[in-house]
């Protein structure tokens, strides 16, 4: 089992509220990204980062944040959460190395099922 | 468009039968074709990986690529109640970091 977590597994939260979702990963995989998943839905790209202060935005475009200042964690800011955020939040990483194949999988936390109200 | 189209299901066989999932593509550039399972309440888990086109076993687990039909499937041998999840097929294109979903199909298997 992938050593990558994640907190909180729920969050109900009301509008406005400033929340962060947080990523950490034991196997100090140098590649960490946030998906969004909706029911029925493909995951979207929402952030990535290939290092220590490093980030890009994905390729749905999102009102959180993201910041990479150390390897092994990699928090999601919303600074005024709507109800329009409701969603699951997954994080995941990879390993990518020098030298190394670039076909590592992606390892994926468990998620965080955000409910806004 | 959708690069990737997958039949979200949901799908419902009985036990041991044999279970086919399919993805379709359009962009001819994917070279590197994944499934992903997914419990309920879990992250995906990488089920099967393949490069280029041609077939790759893994026990109850066959992925196949035919890259002049962009379509990928996923077979499942004697399926078990255990193997209930989604399935998500994912793809990218040499050189590229970032992955393309499918919507993934949702599979019960019944005892």
């Amino acid at each position: 089992e992938a050593d990558i977590y994640q907190t909180p597994r729920y969050l109900v939260i009301g509008t406005g509220k400033k929340i962060t979702l947080e990523c950490s990963q034991t196997m100090g995989h140098d590649k960490m990204y946030w998906y969004q998943q909706d029911p029925g839905m493909e995951l979207h790209l929402i952030h990535y980062s290939y290092g220590v202060n490093s980030t890009e935005k994905g390729d749905l475009s999102s009102e959180s944040t993201v910041s990479r200042i150390r390897t092994e964690h990699f928090p999601l800011t919303l600074e005024s959460a709507r109800p329009s955020h409701t969603s699951q939040y997954l994080c995941a990483s990879s390993s990518g190395r020098t030298g190394v194949s670039v076909n590592s999988p992606l390892h994926f936390g468990n998620g965080t099922r955000l409910t806004v109200t | 468009q959708k690069e990737v189209e997958q039949d979200p299901g949901p799908l419902s066989v009985p036990e041991g039968a044999i279970v086919s999932l399919n993805c379709t593509y359009s962009n001819s550039a994917f070279q590197y074709f994944m499934w992903y399972r997914q419990y309920s309440r879990k992250g995906p888990e990488l089920l099967m990986y393949t490069y280029s086109s041609g077939n790759k076993e893994d026990g109850r687990f066959t992925a196949q690529v035919d890259k002049s039909s962009k379509y990928i499937s996923l077979f499942i041998r004697d399926s078990q109640p255990s193997d209930s999840a989604t399935y998500l097929c994912a793809m990218r294109k040499q050189g590229a970091q970032k992955l393309v979903f499918g919507q993934g199909t949702r599979l019960t298997i019944n005892p």
